[in-house]
């Protein structure tokens, strides 16, 4: 089946420090979704991304579409504490059913 | 943002017993779903369901699942028989349709299976 490969698993950052994190799959999707959940919550969507090459920003998050249609990266500038959580990727697949094939999620701890 | 409800949002039950997750749109959508995430692990698809029946399922939604539309508005997963492995969070989402690619998820239902 369609697999979504995450990284990195976690990170430990200190505020103010920019974070990266990217998906990448050996299947074409014609969707890219990032999600941010915090603990017993349900995912609540950053970013949604339609293109390839397409590049979204919403506040201090920027996640872009890769041209391969196989990847995508989400970038979180000057992080919060607020930011802390579990951020998912998601591709969907390309038929009608509009299914979401989820990448395993990056931790993100800050250090105090 | 279209917005989903869920009920319980958190159920304890023991195994071999039937549970019943509820779910309802606020909004209008065109697609619905069921998904899965067991604790510390990625959300896992389980069925979408389109025009009042199954559209997609997934090899987790075997014979002990089942999903209705009892009155129009609600949608409920059933597992008949509730395994220990059963135990997770399990979400519904929308797809409203309306020129956008994006799902909104429901604040989940935890289920413990004892």
């Amino acid at each position: 089946g369609q697999q979504l490969n995450q990284s990195p698993q976690s990170m430990f950052i200190q505020e103010g420090e920019d974070v990266s994190m990217n998906c990448t799959s050996s299947s074409i999707f014609n969707t890219w979704l990032w999600y941010k959940q915090d603990p017993g919550e349900g995912p609540v969507l950053l970013i949604a991304l339609y293109k390839a090459g397409e590049l979204t920003s919403n506040g201090r998050l920027t996640a872009q579409f890769g041209i391969t249609r196989k990847d995508s990266f989400l970038n979180i500038s000057a992080s919060i504490p607020s930011d802390v959580g579990i951020y998912f990727c998601a591709g969907q697949k390309m038929d009608s059913n509009y299914q979401l094939i989820w990448g395993a999620g990056t931790k993100l701890i800050i250090k105090p | 943002e279209p917005e989903v409800t869920q009920t319980p949002s958190h159920q304890v039950t023991q195994m071999g017993q039937e549970v019943i997750l509820r779910c309802v749109p606020i909004s209008n959508h065109l697609y619905f779903y069921w998904y899965r995430q067991i604790l510390g692990q990625k959300v896992e698809f389980l069925v979408s369901f389109y025009n009042n029946e199954i559209s997609e399922k997934s090899e987790i939604f075997d014979d002990q699942f089942s999903v209705e539309r009892p009155d129009g508005s609600n949608f409920t997963l059933k597992i008949r028989s509730t395994k220990l492995e059963d135990s997770a969070m399990y979400f519904c989402a929308i797809y409203p349709g309306q020129g956008a690619n994006e799902q909104f998820f429901g604040p989940g239902t935890r289920l413990t299976v004892l």
